[in-house]
């Protein structure tokens, strides 16, 4: 059965203090994986597209990367803007288009 | 770009009553999008594909009869909560998929709280 598992679920850091989010995933075949951000109360925002093992991808202080099993989203020198809740989903390479989430990372960075 | 847009933002109805919810893509044409329900600190969970000019294809446990879905073009897709009930508040948020070379991307509205009381 297809699964993304997300780690850690809930992460504090100290301003500053740079750290990795983890994104597993178990697909039959991956044609892209997705990071998004969501605040509370809203949509998810999106981040990031990686589609092929080795890519990697930034954006202001944050870094996705893809292997084959697995992303890691790189954040560093966080500031207290960048708490919120970090999504990744995976679209399978077959079948229909749609997105197997994980179950998220609440991340907090304190002042 | 990519921007979609869900109305209303908020709504409040009585149990038993019907209750509309549209995604808007704005300035670009999805031929399929996404309905999704939320719980408090819980992922998104798929409800329904949404595809223009068919019929909704819903996820297993999800039921057709109560949620209404119609995708009527390439820029609007409705969801209406028939004969609601308590247990179907929720944040309810709408996706449309766009092409990017070589994936479908998604982008999110801003979603729907329903409080059914």
């Amino acid at each position: 059965e297809d699964q993304v598992t997300q780690s850690p679920e809930a992460l504090r850091l100290q301003e500053g203090e740079s750290s990795s989010l983890n994104c597993s995933y178990t697909v039959s075949g991956l044609r892209g994986l997705f990071w998004y951000r969501q605040d509370p109360g809203k949509g998810p925002e999106f981040l990031f597209t990686l589609y092929s093992a080795g890519e990697e991808k930034e954006k202001e202080r944050l870094k996705a990367t893809l292997t084959k099993k697995e992303s890691f989203l790189h954040i560093t020198a966080p500031k207290p803007e960048d708490s919120a809740t970090y999504l990744c989903a995976v679209q399978e390479a077959t079948g229909t288009y749609k997105y197997i989430f994980g179950t998220g990372t609440r991340l907090k960075v304190l002042a | 770009g990519a921007v979609v847009s869900q109305h209303p933002s908020r709504v409040i109805c009585k149990s038993g009553t019907s209750v509309k919810i549209e995604c808007r893509s704005l300035d670009f044409q999805a031929t399929t999008m996404f309905w999704y329900r939320q719980f408090p600190k819980q992922s998104l969970m798929l409800m329904a594909t949404s595809n223009e000019g068919s019929k909704a294809t819903y996820e297993q446990g999800v039921e057709k009869d109560k949620f209404l879905i119609n995708h009527a073009s390439l820029t609007l897709s409705t969801l209406t909560v028939t004969s609601a009930h308590p247990e179907d508040s929720s944040f309810y948020i709408c996706s449309a998929s766009r092409w990017d070379r070589h994936y479908y991307e998604q982008y999110f509205g801003p979603g729907t709280r329903l409080t059914v009381t």
